[in-house]
């Protein structure tokens, strides 16, 4: 069966450090979205990563080993508006999106 | 900017009424998808479609259909809904790339009683 597996939560400290993790098993693999989503909003796009390696974009990096079926988002610099769920979804071999539960990010002052 | 609306932010509902979500996006993308959003569960897909008047079953559409008349609008019937279709229901779009971003709309929230 496909599967996607992400922490339901996560508490991190503003100003430090935080990666989130997702591992994946899917029937054909043509990459991996990164989602954040706020309290009550709709999920906006983060990044997409299909070769393995590390994407820097700002403050926000996202990790994929194909090999390993693993991902990860890392957030540096934390401010208090990362409090937010971060969505990770692999795409199959039908181009279909397969979701996690979403893992809630907690900053605390 | 890709706007994705949908009709209402909050709904509550009796058992066995019909219900309609409303979702429309203004960038002309072919694809459009209805997902449902639980508490512990990732975003499961109700129904997709690529083109007008087409339209594909995702993972969990009983209970559930979809009209497509219009490029830029989707619509999710419930034909009798039930309490455990109490749930936020997101609507998602999509340009014609396999791998193009989905935008999605603020969500309904669905109660019912």
């Amino acid at each position: 069966g496909q599967n996607i597996d992400q922490p339901t939560e996560m508490t991190a400290t503003e100003g430090a450090i935080v990666q989130i993790n997702c591992t994946y098993q899917t029937s054909g693999f043509n990459g991996l979205f990164w989602y954040q989503q706020h309290a009550g909003e709709a999920p906006t796009f983060l990044s997409y990563n299909v070769l393995d390696g590390l994407e820097e974009k700002g403050r926000f990096s996202s990790f994929l080993s194909r090999s390993k079926g693993y991902s990860y988002l890392l957030l540096k610099e934390l401010q208090m508006k990362d409090s937010a769920s971060y969505l990770c979804a692999a795409v199959d071999s039908n181009y279909q999106l397969i979701w996690g539960a979403g893992t809630k990010l907690i900053i605390k002052p | 900017d890709v706007k994705v609306t949908q009709s209402s932010r909050y709904l509550v509902k009796r058992t066995g009424e019909k219900v309609f979500l409303e979702c429309v996006q203004d960038m002309d993308h072919e694809n459009m998808f209805w997902y449902r959003q639980d508490p512990g569960l990732g975003l499961r897909l109700i129904y997709f479609s690529y083109d007008v008047k087409m339209k594909e079953k995702g993972d969990i559409p009983e209970g559930y259909s979809v009209s497509r008349e219009k490029k830029e609008r989707f619509s999710l019937i419930l034909e009798s809904a039930s309490t455990n279709q109490t749930s936020m229901y997101l609507c998602a779009s999509r340009g014609t790339g396999d791998l193009d971003t989905q935008y999605f709309g603020p969500g309904t929230r669905l109660t019912v009683l």
